[in-house]
């Protein structure tokens, strides 16, 4: 089955850094979702970028995605202490194996 | 908009006893929801979809006759964990899906439900 996997694991910048992750997945996909979660906490869904597209923004927000490489980044701009959390991709097939990666913790230090 | 909820947040069982989560969309109707589980530190792990209407299909590994799931109307289903045990215990998220692939769509995710089992 195909899977994301973000890039790095874990990621350590101070407050008004960007902060760059990365997503790598191994089949052809429909859509490409990121997704933020705090601590102990629900999803919360950040951008959709459907294969057809390379690039989406959403304020501070800013996916690509290169099917090519089958591969999405998500950039952060002018972090903040609240952006502290865990950030996945998950991808789907037409509807089918909905897969998350294993996330980048992203701690973002004052 | 788009707004799913769990309940309960949190429950502590003892072993062997059953424990029913539910998943609601509260303002609009869901024909697909999903059903994940999460350990501390990782990731979400898909654990079956429910369709309203019919039985639910399982990722492979999980246990149908362990985790009941009903999705008995357009903004219900709820996950029933059976004879539960202490490997059971887990962050358990929902999600619900607004309109119907292969358009696209966004799963909506609840705030999870933290289950302990002692």
């Amino acid at each position: 089955s195909q899977q994301g996997e973000e890039d790095p694991q874990a990621l350590s910048i101070q407050e008004g850094e960007n902060a760059t992750m990365n997503c790598s997945y191994k089949t052809s996909i429909n859509n490409l979702q990121w997704y933020r979660q705090n601590s102990g906490r629900g999803l919360v869904h950040l951008i959709l970028i459907r294969s057809n597209e390379r690039e989406k923004h959403s304020g501070r927000l800013r996916v690509t995605l290169d099917t090519s490489k089958k591969s999405s980044s998500l950039l952060i701009t002018a972090s903040r202490a609240a952006d502290t959390a865990s950030y996945f991709c998950a991808t789907d097939n037409y509807g089918q194996n909905f897969v998350f990666g294993p996330g980048t913790r992203l701690s973002v230090l004052p | 908009g788009a707004v799913v909820s769990q309940h309960p947040s949190w429950v502590i069982c003892k072993s062997g006893t059953s424990v029913k989560i539910e998943c609601r969309s509260l303002d609009f109707q869901a024909t697909t929801m999903f059903w994940y589980r999460q350990f501390p530190k990782q990731s979400l792990m898909l654990m079956a979809t429910s369709n309203e209407g019919s039985k639910a299909t399982y990722e492979q590994g999980v246990e149908k006759d362990k985790f009941l799931i009903n999705h008995a109307s357009l903004t219900l289903s709820t996950l029933t964990v059976t004879s539960a045990h202490p490997e059971d215990s887990s962050f358990y998220i929902c999600s619900a899906v607004p309109g119907r692939p292969p358009a696209g769509y966004e799963q909506y995710f609840g705030p999870g439900t933290r289950l302990t089992v002692t």
